[in-house]
């Protein structure tokens, strides 16, 4: 059974400053995404990684895969309230039986900026 | 919005019942998943059907059925209901299945209470 293991499950930080949260496994993934979700609402999509060691920024949000594609981090810059939300990733991985690809979610770091 | 739509939005039953959970997939996407979201369990996949065929099971009970159909919307079942069926329910869809990304668009949710 593929895991991802998110940390920290929770961040409680005030507006304006940095963070970064990370997404591991031990298993290998064809790619990763990061998705926020709010509260009462379902996940949105952010980004897709990948290619080992891709880098992809959004505004002030950075995204980094492992170059073994097992793990990903998520850099916050100078964070706002509106950032406040749950972030999953998960990684996509061929199901059993060959042409099908699921998507494994990590249990989430639940953010909240603070004004 | 991510062109998913599901109902209802909310729905409050009784333990032992019956219900059904509806979802439109975004137009042109021809696969659709179910996800269970509970506070202990994070983001669960229950099923996922590809233009009309069940393609992959994950965690999903034998109380719960789905189906696809022509117009590819999808249901799912959910009988004998129990306390613990308790969350949110969310559908996801996507063009197709057999890609490295497999990028998922979300539903906004149907939440199910149980008394």
């Amino acid at each position: 059974t593929q895991l991802l293991e998110q940390s920290p499950q929770f961040l409680s930080i005030q507006e304006g400053e940095n963070l970064t949260v990370y997404c591991n496994s031990s298993s290998v993934f064809s790619s990763l995404q990061w998705y926020r979700q709010e509260p009462g609402e379902g996940p949105v999509l952010l980004v897709t990684v990948v290619t080992g060691g891709e880098v992809k920024k959004l505004k002030r949000l950075t995204f980094q895969f492992g170059d073994a594609r097992k793990d990903s981090s998520l850099h916050i810059t100078a964070a706002q309230p509106g950032d406040t939300g749950l972030y999953l990733c998960a990684g996509a991985s061929r199901s059993s039986g060959g042409s099908n690809y699921k998507l494994t979610f990590g249990k989430g770091t639940l953010l909240t900026v603070n004004p | 919005d991510s062109g998913v739509t599901q109902t209802p939005k909310h729905l409050i039953t009784a333990t032992g019942q019956r219900v059904t959970l509806r979802c439109s997939p975004r137009s042109g996407d021809l696969s659709v998943y179910w996800y269970q979201q509970s506070l202990d369990q994070g983001l669960q996949f229950l099923i996922q059907y590809y233009n009309g065929e069940e393609r992959a099971k994950g965690n999903i009970l034998e109380r719960f059925s789905a189906q696809q159909f022509p117009d590819l919307h999808s249901e799912l079942n959910l009988s004998s209901l129990e306390l613990g069926d308790s969350a949110l329910y969310f559908c996801a869809s996507s063009v197709e299945v057999a890609v490295t990304y497999n990028e998922q668009f979300f539903g906004p949710g149907t939440r199910l209470t149980v008394l």
